[in-house]
């Protein structure tokens, strides 16, 4: 079947543009999950969805970042005002429950480059 | 803050040699530790998910093992073949994970 899709695969922004990231989870799979990964370093939490409740978002590195999944299924992170420091490989996950020991099945990722 | 650390950074191994590299991670309020595989322009892919102490896994020539109470998990290549270049990963964690920066792992024809 499908799996976890995310567009654009890159964008690159002028620094103080904003930018829209989508993920599109495994039909059914109740939770998703945003990473941040910076170049030379592992995935880092943003936040998470269980359906459509955001509940942790902890992870977000500023409020110029924001997420949404209005209907459960597809989600959008938002970044206002890009910064160089927002480049990174932003991957989004999806998980059949939001269960400790589930498997998280990853997008490809969307490249994001701030100039 | 949770430490997920992993080692080597990065390996080179001959074609058919086989090879292991090791996730440390806290030995306190274990949930699960993922391992990933991720190749270059791909999606990472899940290996395998351990939950218990002294759980192995095996998925063909991979193979994972647990200890939760030192805090580490060895991963294990049986005669590595080209297409086993990859970066691995592991993740530590219940719902949101904390993961190590991987394993680059390279096969030399």
């Amino acid at each position: 079947g499908a799996g976890v899709s995310q567009s654009p695969r890159y964008k690159v922004a002028k620094r103080g543009q904003d930018v829209a990231l989508r993920c599109d989870p495994i039909s059914g799979h109740v939770s998703l999950f945003w990473y941040q990964q910076a170049l030379g370093q592992g995935p880092e939490f943003l936040t998470y969805f269980q359906n459509e409740a955001q509940l942790d978002k902890s992870g977000l590195p500023s409020d110029r970042f924001f997420a949404e999944r209005p209907e459960g299924s597809v989600s959008t992170l938002k970044i206002q005002r890009t910064q160089q420091e927002d480049s990174a490989v932003y991957l989004c996950a999806s998980s059949l429950v939001l269960l400790a020991g589930y498997e998280q099945y990853f997008g490809p990722g969307t490249r994001l480059t701030v100039t | 803050i949770l430490n997920v650390e992993q080692s080597p950074q990065s390996l080179h191994v001959q074609e058919g040699d086989s090879t292991n590299f090791t996730c440390s991670f806290p030995s306190s309020n274990f949930y699960a530790l993922h391992w990933y595989r991720w190749e270059t322009a791909k999606s990472p892919e899940a290996l395998f998910v351990m939950t218990l102490n002294g759980d192995e896994k095996k998925k063909g020539r991979i193979s994972a093992t647990l200890n939760t109470k030192e805090g580490y998990s060895y991963l294990y290549i049986k005669g590595s073949q080209p297409e086993d270049s990859a970066t691995y990963l592991c993740a530590f964690g219940n719902e949101k994970l904390t993961f190590g920066t991987g394993t680059r792992l390279t096969i030399i024809p």
